[in-house]
């Protein structure tokens, strides 16, 4: 079983719909959580970081991240096709980046 | 643009072969790390250099090799290439030697691809 489990979609929405994407993990000992976007043929970039547990918000993306269920989610607010990407969730004990473990990411398509 | 530079874009090569893959990371970055991503086993840490000295070593074979140099760019060879090593390998630049969960923001470039057939 892997540390770090994610739903690799494809999930397919209309404009404007809320997205709701999510991780669950294994490691109790996890306290920095991450979101990352990836756009085709783009390396990853960081969308959201949260440390220990409680949500986050930026523009039209909320973190949420439940430790004690060992989850965390990613929300998208009026999503655009701008927002169509592959996201990978990952989380790390330590705060350090050779210690991050990635989800293997879910692919998101926003439909005009 | 995260300001990191990979090079090439794509190779194709044969089992066997030797390539190496160039990675530039932001200006004012000391950390390096490699990455590889396949759809299997999604983004794997590989090692990581910080101010030309190895700092931490992930899931990376013994086939494999980096090294940063005094101007800080990086690259990793890989040998003895098979079939398995088809992926894409990602570099990121950090600021700091820790960077990329508390302390400071993980930058990656657009990755090369790499084909062994």
């Amino acid at each position: 079983q892997k540390e770090v489990e994610q739903d690799p979609g494809p999930l397919s929405v209309p404009e404007g719909a809320i997205v709701s994407l999510n991780c669950t993990y294994s490691n109790s000992a996890f306290q920095y959580f991450m979101w990352y976007r990836q756009y085709s043929r783009k390396g990853p970039e960081l969308l959201m970081y949260t440390y220990s547990s409680g949500n986050k918000e930026d523009g039209r993306f909320t973190a949420q991240v439940d430790k004690s269920s060992k989850y965390i989610s990613l929300f998208i607010r009026d999503s655009q096709p701008s927002d169509s990407a592959t996201y990978l969730c990952a989380m790390s004990a330590r705060s350090s980046a050779s210690k991050i473990i990635f989800g293997s990411g879910t692919r998101l398509s926003i439909r005009p | 643009d995260s300001g990191v530079t990979q090079t090439p874009k794509h190779l194709i090569t044969a089992t066997g072969q030797r390539v190496t893959l160039r990675c530039s990371p932001r200006s004012g970055d000391l950390s390096v790390y490699w990455y590889q991503q396949s759809l299997d086993q999604g983004l794997q840490f590989l090692i990581q250099y910080y101010n030309g000295e190895e700092r931490a070593k992930g899931n990376i074979l013994e086939r494999f090799s980096a090294q940063q140099f005094p101007d800080l760019h990086s690259e990793l060879n890989l040998s003895s290439l098979e079939l398995g090593d088809s992926a894409l390998y990602f570099c990121a630049s950090s600021v700091a030697v820790s960077g990329g969960s508390g302390d400071g923001e993980l930058f990656f470039g657009e990755g090369s691809r790499l084909t062994v057939l």
